[in-house]
């Protein structure tokens, strides 16, 4: 069975600083890597995916993520973070035709 | 376009008591899921189906049964309701699980059981 495993489970930033964040997980097949965010009081919205192709994947509002098969890693980033990005941001993996395994998700607060 | 609706959004029981959670989605999808959100532990797949008739356990099924009497509607019942109950649920669905297949989130139920 896969697992996922997010290094930091909260994270706190101040405006136009550049984001990382941490996703590992533990499968040897082929995978499908996501990113969802939930915005407080809302529901989960897919931010990126990975399936094939460019490990180089770009998501809505200037989220990317590099999938990296040999460490096993979905990292996301971006450049500049904004107030409104304050959010939990789950990684995701699911391989061949299971179901999605969630990490225990990154809590991700940007003071103004 | 609604997506994927749960009701009801909000619910206090007593411990004992029984409800059930309704999960609608208007995109045709053939897979639904039931995920239990905990500060810290992310989201735990409950019960899944694969299709109208068809239903499958996750990783914490105890205590939660459900029922996919129509392709649209995806049921999910606490019985005997406990407080480690006591979560948030998410509804999803998804067209299929292949290659890149994301899911759709409700959004969500605040469950607490006193």
């Amino acid at each position: 069975a896969q697992s996922v495993s997010q290094h930091n489970h909260h994270v706190i930033l101040s405006e136009a600083a550049s984001l990382e964040l941490g996703c590992n997980y533990s499968y040897g097949g082929t995978v499908n890597l996501f990113w969802y965010v939930q915005y407080p009081g809302q529901h989960l919205q897919l931010l990126l995916k990975y399936f094939s192709g460019d490990p180089l994947v770009k998501g809505i509002k200037g989220f990317e993520a590099e999938f990296i098969k040999s460490k096993f890693s979905f990292n996301l980033r971006k450049p500049s973070v904004q107030w409104s990005d304050t959010a939990e941001y789950f990684c995701a993996v699911k391989a061949g035709y299971s179901t999605l395994t969630f990490g225990k998700g990154t809590m991700l607060l940007v003071s103004p | 376009n609604a997506g994927v609706t749960q009701t009801p959004k909000f619910r206090v029981l007593k411990t004992g008591q029984s409800m059930t959670l309704l999960c609608a989605q208007d995109m045709n999808h053939e897979y639904m899921y039931w995920y239990r959100q905990d500060p810290g532990m992310g989201l735990r797949l409950i019960h899944y189906s694969v299709g109208e008739g068809t239903t499958a356990k996750g990783e914490v099924p105890d205590g939660y049964n459900v029922s996919r009497l129509k392709k649209q509607n995806f049921l999910l019942g606490l019985e005997s309701a406990a407080p480690s109950q006591t979560s948030v649920y998410f509804c999803a669905s998804s067209y299929s699980t292949g290659a890149g297949t994301e899911a759709f989130f409700g959004q969500g139920t605040r469950l607490t059981v006193v």
